[in-house]
């Protein structure tokens, strides 16, 4: 089966910085990838899917990239609601694998 | 609007069983294919099932195979989860979850709020 795997683990940054999260696959996934965002207390919401486009209502400081086993997911200008918890997830296939998560935290 | 809201959790001991309900509403409920997601206490997501528009398909990671089952009721808009064999490392929140338009090829586009699962004597 193919792993995910999310780097860094965690990432403290300030209002206004531009931050990069990682997102590698053991095997070639193509573009089949989806970005989630998870407040504390709150569900999972979607932000990125086949690996660069934005869902709906998502600001576009939300940037997604990459292909075949490397992604990127990169938030410019990072506000105070950024804060959370990031997963990548390999679409398209089953098992539908989540990676670990990044928490990104505000200093 | 697109609702999905779970019901069944609980505290149940190892070994026993127990049925998960997710009812939707703010969308044609038999054009989706829909899944559950877990999540333990303080840990990340993981996928637990999938069941086709006519519920005629299901997937599953090996982790659940052949003790969860998930199903659906297209006049009721109703998902459920039936797990069995349950084991201390499914304590979770089950979230439902909703494939999007592109079915079961595309990502989940609405979750639920969740409900807790707690497998403990």
């Amino acid at each position: 089966n193919i792993v995910m795997t999310q780097s860094p683990k965690s990432m403290s940054i300030s209002v206004g910085d531009r931050v990069t999260m990682n997102c590698k696959a053991s095997q070639n996934v193509y573009n089949n990838i989806a970005w989630y965002q998870q407040k504390p207390g709150q569900s999972p919401k979607l932000l990125i899917y086949y690996a660069s486009n934005r869902y709906n209502g998502v600001p576009d400081r939300f940037t997604g990239s990459g292909y075949g086993t490397d992604f990127t997911l990169t938030i410019n200008s990072v506000q105070a609601e950024d804060a959370a918890f990031y997963y990548c997830q390999r679409i398209y296939n089953s098992p539908y694998t989540f990676g670990a998560g990044t928490k990104l935290e505000l200093k | 609007e697109v609702q999905l809201v779970e019901s069944g959790g609980g505290l149940v001991q190892p070994g026993r069983s127990l049925k998960l309900s997710c009812a939707a509403s703010g969308f044609t409920f038999s054009n989706y294919y829909m899944a559950w997601v877990r999540q333990a206490p303080k840990k990340g997501l993981e996928w637990v099932a999938t069941i086709s528009t006519s519920g005629s398909r299901t997937y599953y990671p090996d982790s659940v195979k052949g003790r969860f089952t998930i199903s659906r009721d297209n006049a009721k808009s109703s998902l459920y989860l039936q797990m069995n064999s349950l084991k201390s490392e499914d304590t979770a929140t089950y979230y439902c979850a909703r494939h999007g338009n592109y079915g079961p090829f595309g990502p989940f586009d609405y979750w639920g709020q969740g409900v807790m699962v707690t497998v403990s004597s």
